[in-house]
């Protein structure tokens, strides 16, 4: 079964500055997709970036990007010039590509804090 | 913001009740789906629905039970509540399963006294 492990419970930064959160994953599985979710307090969660398995090039959207790492099972996600909006839960999740293809897994999600 | 709508927000209520928490979506999509979320955890899958009359249970037990009538609305009932039932709910929808992002509600927070 495939899980994700998120090793941070809780991050913080200040204002203007870059994090990094820090997703692995255990899959025996070629072909998958990876994404990081957002939650802030008391709103919907939404995506905030994607990668698919098959492709070599880390996924960047504006602010965020990826550090997708195939063959360390790593796939963190870096935050720059981070903002007081990027302050919520954030989530790693894995959903393969073979038969229980409709199952995202979730991490237990790392809390950042934005500092002003 | 996505268009899928979980209702109510908050509820309290007390053991052996019976609750219906609504969740409905107008984007058309066909997949829909379930999470249970304690406090500080992660996110367990505890029912999806490939479409219209179809539905499924997740990896999380659970002792709720969904319909899939209308494409648009995926209730999620618990026919007598207890305690161990207080968490968040989430629904979710998505196109597709693989690459098809997941549009996710506000979420349903019960606590079952």
């Amino acid at each position: 079964a495939q899980t994700v492990t998120q090793s941070q419970p809780e991050m913080s930064v200040q204002e203007a500055e870059t994090v990094t959160l820090s997703c692995t994953y255990d899959t025996s599985e070629s072909d998958y997709y990876l994404f990081w979710y957002k939650q802030p307090p008391s709103r919907q969660m939404i995506l905030v970036i994607r990668q698919e398995a098959y492709k070599q090039q880390n996924a960047t959207e504006n602010r965020f990007s990826v550090n997708f790492q195939k063959a360390a099972k790593s796939f963190s996600l870096k935050i720059s010039d981070s903002q007081l909006g990027d302050a919520a839960m954030y989530f790693c999740a894995y959903r393969g590509s073979g038969g229980s293809n409709y199952k995202l897994t979730f991490g237990k999600g790392t809390l950042l804090t934005v500092n002003p | 913001e996505a268009d899928i709508y979980q209702t109510p927000r908050y509820l309290v209520i007390g053991t052996g009740k019976k609750i219906t928490l609504e969740c409905s979506q107008t984007m058309g999509h066909d997949k829909m789906y379930w999470y249970q979320q304690d406090p500080g955890m992660e996110l367990h899958l505890i029912h999806y629905s490939y479409g219209v009359n179809s539905t499924e249970k997740g990896d999380l037990s659970s002792e709720s039970t969904v319909s899939r009538i209308r494409t648009e609305h995926f209730p999620l009932t618990l026919e007598s509540a207890r305690p161990s039932h207080t968490s968040q709910y989430l629904c979710a929808s998505s196109i597709g399963w693989r690459t098809g992002e997941l549009f996710f509600g506000e979420g349903s927070r019960l606590t079952v006294l």
